[in-house]
């Protein structure tokens, strides 16, 4: 069980913007520390895909965003395409672990 | 070009040790925060380690009294000794480098991680 909770999975077709939910508590998020987060196409490592709630590394389309508010943060997705089909995870900090990185459990997004 | 490359993985009976390694190119490992995540076949990622530019390190609770991590400087490498594996051990094992880029680079909880590598397998199982 993640101490920061995705739904397993979401959808959507071409062209559609999705959303992913990342859902803490007052120890992780709702502290106030940053949510990052990754994408993992199948087979490959784990990319950066948003750092710091909000912030895009260089390269990542700004069709990705990241938004946070209380205990929950959120990566929604505009423009849907084909090669954004991959698994999505979200990664802050949680003081009830000693201040250590925690994922969430992934998301698998499956563009239709 | 920035870049991590892992390597050691293997299959290892129960009990038993491995050492793995990520080789750095493009950057300095110890003048940066340097972790190790894994990923069960199927399942997602879990951090298991950490080791700060000034030395200081930490575990999972999972790994940890079993889990080494340390550097060498002079290969600009990172090491993970893995002993007493367990089956729940079985895992791609990912390096990867925990960059900062506010002001309070200080404290870890303001860093993610911004370059991974490949992966290296490792396999527990008799």
């Amino acid at each position: 069980q993640s101490v920061l909770t995705q739904p397993p999975s979401v959808s959507g077709a071409p062209g559609q913007r999705v959303t992913i939910s990342c859902t803490g508590s007052s120890s992780n998020i709702g502290a106030g520390y940053d949510v990052h987060w990754y994408q993992q196409v199948p087979g490959t490592a784990p990319k950066l895909l948003i750092y710091g709630n909000n912030n895009r590394p260089s390269g990542v389309p700004d069709r990705f965003s990241g938004s946070k508010s209380g205990t929950s943060a959120s990566l929604a997705i505009t423009g849907l395409q084909a090669e954004d089909e991959a698994d999505y995870y979200c990664q802050s900090f949680d003081s009830s672990l000693s201040g250590l990185p925690v994922f969430g459990g992934g998301t698998q997004l499956t563009v239709l | 070009e920035v870049q991590l490359v892992e390597s050691g993985g293997g299959l290892v009976q129960p009990g038993g040790s491995l050492r793995l390694s990520c080789a750095a190119s493009g950057f300095t490992v110890s003048s940066n925060y340097m972790s190790w995540v894994r990923q069960a076949p199927g399942k997602g990622l879990e951090w298991v380690s950490v080791i700060y530019s000034g030395g200081s390190i930490y575990y999972a609770d999972s790994v940890k009294g079993r889990f080494t991590i340390s550097r060498d400087n002079s290969k600009n490498t990172l090491y993970l000794q893995m002993n007493s594996l367990r089956a729940e051990d079985t895992a791609v094992y990912y390096c990867a480098r925990n960059f900062c880029s506010g002001g309070s680079c200080y404290l870890y909880y303001y860093y993610y991680m911004d370059v991974w590598g490949k992966g290296t397998t490792v396999t527990v199982s008799s």
